[in-house]
């Protein structure tokens, strides 16, 4: 099935570090998602973007839905322990299908 | 509290023994859907279903089935399991058709298959 292209794959930085991820795809969607997950739980939704171009925030967290809706990225600025899990981008169409990433394993050196 | 409640958490089994996995929410969600989650491979949607009594594959529905005769509840079965289907299950639910509804997801369940 079809995935997104979601880099880089891990990275292991210092804290108070920033962080940045992005995810792109051959095709578009209607809204891109972002997703962490802790050890043994769900994805938990960060942001959610819904119009091409967006720019959001979430705290440290800022995300955007690039201009030609196939592509977004994720930044987190100033890095602290509890940032460290597997971040997952997600490209949704409107029937509520979810394309994934391949997923950004993020550890944080204190 | 708005919750994708999903049983068993672990389930160790053996090759060839039927087994159901349950997934339940209350949000009044029409869609719910099947993923599983392995190693470099990210989530792959298994099965998914708009409403009750509507379901479709996924892109790996091979070894599964799934049914929807009630809006809340949508069963993950196995009827023959094989190693190959050792990994991370998780159940999702949306809005279906509302653009601002992301998915939410359940917290897993993690089946070893020997």
């Amino acid at each position: 099935g079809q995935q997104l292209n979601q880099s880089p794959q891990s990275m292991f930085i210092q804290e108070g570090e920033d962080v940045s991820m992005n995810c792109t795809s051959s095709s578009i969607f209607n809204t891109w998602l972002w997703y962490k997950q802790d050890p043994g739980e769900g994805p938990v939704l960060l942001i959610a973007l819904y119009k091409a171009g967006e720019l959001t925030s979430n705290g440290r967290l800022t995300a955007q839905f690039g201009i030609t809706r196939k592509d977004s990225f994720l930044n987190i600025s100033a890095s602290i322990p509890s940032d460290v899990g597997i971040y997952f981008c997600a490209g949704q169409r409107n029937t509520g299908k979810l394309i994934f990433g391949q997923g950004t394993t993020l550890q944080v050196k204190p | 509290e708005a919750q994708v409640t999903q049983n068993p958490r672990y389930l160790i089994t053996v090759t060839g023994k039927k087994l159901t996995v349950t997934c339940s929410q209350n949000m009044n969600h029409e869609y719910m859907s099947w993923y599983r989650q392995d190693p470099g491979l990210g989530l792959r949607q298994i099965y998914y279903s708009m409403n009750v009594e509507v379901t479709d594959k996924g892109d790996v529905p091979e070894g599964y089935k799934v049914s929807r005769k009630e809006k809340r509840n949508f069963p993950l079965i196995l009827e023959s399991p094989s190693p190959n289907q050792t990994s991370l299950y998780f159940c999702a639910t949306t809005h279906r058709n509302r653009g601002n509804s992301p998915l939410h997801f359940g917290n897993g369940t993690r089946l070893t298959v020997t």
